[in-house]
C-alpha cells in the first residue's frame, strides 16, 4: 500500500468550478507539501503545512493531523490552473511523494 | 527571491556514458536532495546530503550514482555508466527548516 494516496488521479472541470484534491497518508509526518508540476516538468511548492489551513490567492490547503488527511482547494478555477498537483509528506526529514492528480480546466 | 538552479536543462547521452548533473542550492541552506521522475511516474527520492556526506539514500541510489559538493555552491549528481532506464527528470532540492525548495529539473535522455 502506498504511504501517500491522492484522489482523484485525474480531474477535468469547467472554468470557474471549485476544485478539491485529496491526500491521505499513513505515516507520521512533521509537515505536508502541496506542489504543482506543469507540463514542462518543473516543480513549484504551493504550500507547506503542519496544521490547520493556509490560503494563497485562490488556493486553500487544509490538513487534519488526527485523520491523516489533507485537501487542496482551488476556487474560481482557470485554465492556467491545469497542471499536476502533488502531495508529499515530510517524514523523518524525507519527502514521500504521492502519485499526483492531473487537473485539466476547460474554458 | 533566491532559487535553486540546475544545469543543463536537458542532457542527451549514449548508454554507458558518464553524466554529471549540476545544482546550485539556495546559499544558506544546509540540506540537499536529489529526486528523479521517470516519465509518467511519481517522483522518487534518490539521496539526501548534509554536512558534506550522504545522510540517506534510496535503493535506487546504487554504486552507479554519486553526489558531491565540490565547492561552496555546487551540488552534483554523477551517474557513472548510464543505462536506458536512467532516462528521467532529475530534480535537486535544498532545505531550510522543514521546507524544501526545488530546482527546475534536468531532463536526462539516455539513447
Amino acid at each position: 500500500k502506498n504511504e501517500v494516496e491522492q484522489s482523484p488521479q485525474n480531474l477535468t472541470a469547467q472554468e470557474g468550478e471549485f476544485i478539491t484534491i485529496n491526500c491521505s497518508y499513513s505515516v507520521g509526518i512533521s509537515a505536508l507539501h502541496w506542489l504543482q508540476q506543469h507540463p514542462g516538468g518543473g516543480i513549484v511548492s504551493l504550500f507547506m503545512l503542519s496544521s490547520g489551513k493556509k490560503k494563497h490567492g485562490r488556493l486553500i490547503a487544509t490538513i487534519n493531523i488526527q485523520e491523516k488527511h489533507s485537501s487542496l482547494h482551488i476556487t474560481a478555477s482557470h485554465p492556467r490552473d491545469s497542471a499536476v498537483y502533488i502531495c508529499a509528506v515530510l517524514s523523518n526529514y524525507q519527502l514521500i511523494w504521492g502519485a499526483g492528480t492531473k487537473l485539466i480546466i476547460k474554458p | 527571491e533566491p532559487e535553486v538552479t540546475q544545469t543543463p536543462s536537458h542532457q542527451v547521452t549514449q548508454m554507458g556514458q558518464e553524466v554529471i548533473l549540476r545544482c546550485v542550492p539556495i546559499s544558506n541552506h544546509l540540506y540537499f536532495y536529489w529526486y528523479r521522475q521517470i516519465l509518467g511516474q511519481k517522483v522518487e527520492f534518490l539521496v539526501s546530503f548534509y554536512n558534506n556526506e550522504i545522510s540517506e539514500k534510496s535503493e535506487i541510489f546504487d554504486d552507479q550514482f554519486s553526489v558531491e559538493r565540490p565547492d561552496g555552491s555546487n551540488f552534483t549528481l554523477k551517474i557513472r555508466s548510464t543505462k536506458l532506464e536512467d532516462s528521467a527528470m532529475y530534480f535537486c532540492a535544498s532545505r531550510l527548516n522543514n521546507e524544501q525548495f526545488f530546482g527546475p529539473g534536468t531532463r536526462l535522455t539516455v539513447l
